[in-house]
């Protein structure tokens, strides 16, 4: 049990392109999901935090028109990267949580953006 | 002073040895405490939670919270090559749908 799964787990894209990263919960409603960036030999870097049919909230010095999340259902929140840039070429984690303090998370997303 | 201080190793054992990991922690508010596991290009497993003082063991693997010395430890007995990856340390204050505080993970290698 606990799987979550993203989709894509890796994507190139082109600079000033957007794209879009998603967290599903397979087997499990999620209350609150978690996007975490990581890079590497790096610890994982939380952006943010989205809770079914709410807002968002972002991390200090986490753009939140650059990464729009949505938290579309207990079981999907999806991470878009707008106008992306070689510098947000990274490993995005997301996780879920059921309301207690274990995080499920993903097996991540690596984007490289060219 | 970080939060949470975890030493990036790397640390290289042989097979079968006994491989102890250590986390501090400076906020005595931090209640529940979490080991996970981190192979290469993967997300993190949740290993092993813990709430109280005290060992918790799981097969082959140990966690062990001192909150008078605000220590954590993971250790890991018998240890195999598919033990290699990075070990994360992490707490959340408190109960309930909050922020994970990690370390910077230790890198270990078992050689075979």
């Amino acid at each position: 049990g606990a799987v979550v799964s993203q989709h894509p787990s890796r994507v190139i894209c082109k600079s000033g392109t957007s794209v879009k990263i998603e967290c599903r919960s397979l087997d499990f409603q999620a209350t609150t999901m978690f996007w975490y960036r990581q890079f590497p030999k790096q610890s994982l870097m939380l952006m943010a935090t989205s809770n079914e049919g709410s807002k968002a909230t972002y991390e200090q010095g986490v753009e939140k028109d650059k990464f729009l999340i949505n938290h579309a259902s207990l079981t999907l929140s999806t991470l878009t990267v707008t106008s992306a840039h070689p510098e947000d070429s990274s490993f995005y984690i997301c996780s879920a949580a059921t309301g207690g303090y274990e995080q499920y998370f993903g097996p991540g997303t690596r984007l490289t953006v060219t | 002073q970080k939060e949470v201080e975890q030493d990036p190793g790397p640390l290289s054992v042989p097979e079968g040895a006994i491989v102890s990991l250590n986390c501090t922690y400076s906020n005595s508010a931090f209640q529940y405490f979490m080991w996970y596991r981190q192979y290469s290009r993967k997300g993190p497993e949740l290993l092993m939670y813990t709430y109280s003082s005290g060992n918790k063991e799981d097969g082959r693997f140990t966690a062990q919270v001192d909150k008078s010395s605000k220590y954590i430890s993971l250790f890991i007995r018998d240890s195999q090559p598919s033990d290699s990856a990075t070990y994360l340390c992490a707490t959340v204050p408190q109960g309930g749908s909050e922020k994970l505080v990690f370390g910077k993970g230790t890198k270990l290698t078992v050689n075979p």
